[in-house]
């Protein structure tokens, strides 16, 4: 069964550094999203992206954060400048239609110290 | 008002037992409809999409009715391994982004 996958799965950095989170959505896939999960609060959109292009975000995608698909099968979240609150677990996602039934990669635990 | 509304639980239910879940939601203009399930510290699975005419997977149903804004998911004959919290979420018309609930945390216990 087609998957998404993602690294890594953890990733330990100092606040103030960049951080780099890849994502390889399934192939046939055209809609792809970063989503955050702080540890046991709801899991929150960040980003969705469509046709090479940002199709929406959230409030939290902010200056700081940034999304690229630099090849034909992978999509990248940057945070340039890290948070002690950026700390959770980002889940990659996507779809064949917009909105209409997301697949999660098993996400990558971010941790800022 | 919060977006999404979930009891929390945790729902402790012995197996073979029958489990309801509701969820209501605030933006009249939400689109589609999704339960999803997640276990501890792992990914939302996709369960089911939510149909105003209700839709039936083995031994989950899940309705919904835009009259109240709930959707509702039914699941009969718990196994142990339906343990997990499951989130309710819905997209809006013209949007991509799903909103989720915080979920309800089910046991099934032996």
């Amino acid at each position: 069964e087609p998957e998404v996958t993602q690294t890594p799965s953890h990733q330990v950095t100092q606040m103030g550094q960049e951080v780099i989170l890849r994502c390889v959505p399934i192939s046939n896939h055209l809609y792809f999203y970063w989503y955050r999960q702080i540890l046991g609060q709801k899991v929150e959109f960040l980003v969705s992206f469509y046709n090479n292009e940002i199709s929406e975000k959230s409030e939290i995608f902010d200056d700081q954060f940034s999304v690229e698909r630099p090849d034909g099968s992978n999509f990248t979240l940057k945070i340039r400048s890290t948070k002690l609150e950026d700390s959770a677990m980002y889940f990659c996602a996507s779809s064949a239609f917009g909105g209409e039934k997301l697949f999660f990669g098993s996400g990558t635990q971010l941790s800022v110290l | 008002r919060k977006e999404v509304e979930q009891d929390p639980g945790p729902f402790n239910v012995p197996e073979g037992a029958t489990v309801a879940f509701n969820c209501t939601y605030s933006n009249s203009a939400s689109q589609s409809f999704f339960w999803y399930r997640q276990d501890c510290r792992k990914e939302p699975k996709l369960l089911m999409s939510v149909y105003s005419s209700g839709n039936e997977d083995g031994r989950f149903t899940a309705q919904l009715n835009r009259a109240s804004q709930y959707i509702s998911l039914l699941i009969r004959d718990s196994k142990l391994s339906d343990s997990a919290t499951y989130l309710c979420s819905y997209s809006g018309a013209g949007s991509y982004q799903l909103t989720f609930g915080k979920g309800t945390k089910l046991s099934v216990i032996p």
